[in-house]
């Protein structure tokens, strides 16, 4: 049980170059999320998807796209990378209904020249 | 609008010294408040979640209240192993959306 993995776990782009972040979770849970995380800020959401086959837009969605491929995994686009887009970068999920808990990945630290 | 406020923003204690986190908050109801610890390269982990004014939790060296308009995280007798980032976060009720505070650096000194 790996819980939620990410890869990568490092990247170094140049600005206007693309790439995507891959999330997957192995507990059957419904609900994913995308956050970024910058000094003194905290988490942001950028986009979420309550349930298989539905995204939708978080705090911070503008210059993202977002794939529910499956249950398992959620991935994060960056079509034309810029500095503002540094960041280090985490997935979460949980299940539908209730309070629960959110369970992260290890992260995804993102540097854009 | 909802928001989660955490003070201080660090906060240095020699082992043993105990002390509290704050964490304030604003929503429009209040489906849970949550406690995650950070390390330093890693994701948050999970700590508490409080779902009522007057809701206490408990784990290890940490305690856990909750008011109407506040949590605090109480850290008992702190180990240099507590060092940490500690965040707060809160979910509306009927809402996916979590907000996160920005959280407290801990430092705990042998």
């Amino acid at each position: 049980n790996a819980g939620v993995t990410q890869t990568p776990k490092f990247q170094v782009l140049k600005t206007g170059q693309s790439m995507t972040l891959q999330c997957a979770q192995d507990m059957n849970h419904n609900s994913m999320y995308w956050y970024r995380q910058d000094p003194g800020m905290g988490l942001r959401l950028i986009y979420y998807s309550a349930s298989e086959g539905t995204t939708d837009k978080g705090e911070v969605p503008n210059g993202y796209n977002v794939s529910r491929l499956n249950k398992r995994e959620f991935s994060l686009r960056l079509e034309s990378a810029a500095p503002s887009q540094t960041s280090v970068y985490f997935c979460a999920s949980h299940e539908r209904q209730g309070g629960n808990e959110q369970f992260f990945g290890p992260g995804t630290r993102l540097t854009v020249l | 609008e909802d928001q989660v406020t955490q003070s201080p923003e660090a906060l240095r204690l020699q082992e043993g010294e105990s002390s509290s986190l704050n964490c304030s908050y604003t929503v429009s109801g209040l489906r849970g408040l949550f406690w995650y610890r950070q390390d330093p390269g890693k994701g948050p982990e999970f700590l508490f979640t409080l779902y009522s004014a007057g809701e206490e939790k408990e784990k290890e060296r940490l305690k856990a209240t909750l008011t109407k308009k506040e949590s605090f995280l109480h850290i008992t007798a702190p180990k240099p192993e507590d060092s940490a980032t500690y965040l707060c976060a809160v979910r509306q009720t009927g809402g996916f959306k979590t907000i996160f505070g920005a959280g407290t650096r801990l430092f705990v000194k042998a």
